[in-house]
């Protein structure tokens, strides 16, 4: 049974527009959000990240929402850019970063030019 | 970039031999991670550690052991290898305080024939 979801494999957008990515989540001990980036034969880099506390974090062109009630969370990418295009995994965890993560199986970032 | 070094970075193997593979840190991070990461399964965590000769199981150790016998070293081993872990292989690592997010290494393609 997978607790985080990325019911997108892929996604494609025009440079300058904006990017969202999507997540959903069951288990509601989750406390702990991120995002990463995947370039192919390279190891994901961290992103962004949100706790629960808060329903959103920005950090320039990325921004994090989180929707408890609906175990959603997004992210959005303004201006998109073709250097974006990657794989993107959603992960969550408990207790912070002492907990373990568990990924959502990522969805593919093409931005085309 | 967190310093985090995989070696071997690729290895092919066959059926029923030992391989290890070593994650090496140069920021004394206390926890560190074992992923692997397959099509259509995201990344999964295999076993951690929270301190040397700290470890403990992770949601697919099956066939997998670990050592740290050193804050830099976490070491990961196939004792007789099988066609099914062939998969490619990230090591990561984390302070463990407040909201650090995980930091991941470059990966190792291990196949096994």
């Amino acid at each position: 049974d997978q607790q985080v979801k990325q019911n997108s494999p892929s996604l494609s957008v025009q440079e300058g527009r904006i990017s969202i990515l999507n997540c959903d989540y069951t288990n509601s001990m989750f406390d702990y959000f991120l995002w990463y980036k995947k370039y192919p034969a390279e190891g994901p880099t961290f992103l962004i990240s949100i706790s629960s506390i808060k329903d959103k974090n920005e950090d320039g062109r990325f921004t994090v929402f989180l929707n408890k009630s609906a175990k959603h969370l997004s992210l959005h990418i303004v201006p998109s850019q073709p250097g974006d295009s990657a794989v993107y995994f959603c992960a969550a965890g408990v207790g912070g970063s002492q907990g373990n993560l568990i990924f959502g199986k990522g969805t593919k970032l093409s931005v085309k030019p | 970039d967190a310093g985090i070094t995989q070696s071997p970075r690729h290895k092919v193997t066959e059926t029923g031999t030992p391989v290890t593979l070593r994650c090496h840190q140069t920021e004394n991070h206390r926890y560190m991670y074992w992923y692997r990461q397959d099509p259509g399964h995201g990344l999964r965590l295999i076993h951690y550690s929270y301190g040397v000769k700290d470890t403990d199981k992770g949601e697919v150790s099956d066939g997998y052991s670990v050592s740290r016998s050193k804050t830099e070293d976490f070491l990961l081993t196939l004792e007789s290898a099988t066609s099914s872990q062939t998969s490619v292989y990230f090591c990561a690592i984390s302070e463990g305080r407040g909201n650090q997010p995980q930091h991941f290494g470059d990966g190792t393609r291990l196949s096994i024939l």
